[in-house]
């Protein structure tokens, strides 16, 4: 099954710093890959989706990811994180073998200090 | 508006009994699934229907039940089977790539 692997489970930046979370993804095709916002207490919210079109996929609220096949990755940017973006984020990949359900990533809580 | 309800948001029950989930969409999608929640570990599938009367287990559907009678509806029950039952349920459809999720559930057991 295709899976992704989120790195670090907490992140904190600054108010106007540059927001990275990071995804790696397995997968021995070409993947569908997703990030997900939750708030509390929330269902998810799409920020965006990669499904091979183009490498540089540009979401909502400012946020973008790279595909990176020679590194596996799918990392999530924005060049200046507000206040409201502090929530959690999911990585996920559409996976064939389960009737295209998502498998997630166990998430990265963004946390953005004044 | 189109979407996906979930009732009730908050949901409490005592131990040992079985407890039913409401998930209804107004979306005609096809594909319906239902996934667990718990903190630190992202959310995990449980069922999957992919047609109406025809449904295949997740990763976790032990303790889990669910019937696809009609397109927009897609209940899970939780049974006493369950050894862990209160965490936050999300249900979701999908229309080609993309999922649309609801507002999910928070089932308590006591």
């Amino acid at each position: 099954a295709q899976s992704v692997t989120q790195l670090g489970s907490h992140v904190s930046v600054s108010e106007g710093a540059l927001v990275l979370l990071r995804c790696n993804y397995s997968s021995s095709v070409p993947p569908y890959l997703f990030w997900y916002v939750q708030y509390p207490n929330q269902g998810l919210q799409l920020l965006l989706k990669y499904t091979s079109a183009a490498t540089l996929v540009k979401g909502i609220n400012g946020f973008e990811a790279e595909f990176k096949k020679s590194e596996t990755s799918f990392h999530l940017t924005k060049p200046s994180a507000h206040m409201s973006d502090a929530a959690e984020y999911f990585c996920a990949v559409s996976d064939s073998d389960s009737g295209y359900a998502l498998n997630f990533g166990k998430g990265t809580s963004l946390l953005v200090t004044p | 508006d189109g979407g996906i309800t979930q009732s009730p948001k908050y949901l409490f029950r005592k131990e040992g009994q079985n407890v039913t989930l409401s998930c209804e969409q107004n979306l005609n999608h096809d594909a319906m699934y239902w996934y667990r929640q718990d903190p630190g570990q992202g959310l995990r599938l449980i069922y999957y229907s992919q047609i109406v009367n025809d449904f295949q287990k997740g990763d976790i559907a032990e303790g889990y039940s669910v019937s696809r009678e009609k397109k927009e509806s897609f209940p899970l029950t939780v049974t006493s089977a369950q050894k862990n039952p209160t965490a936050f349920y999300l249900c979701a459809s999908r229309r080609g790539t993309e999922a649309f999720f609801g507002q999910g559930t928070r089932l308590t057991v006591v």
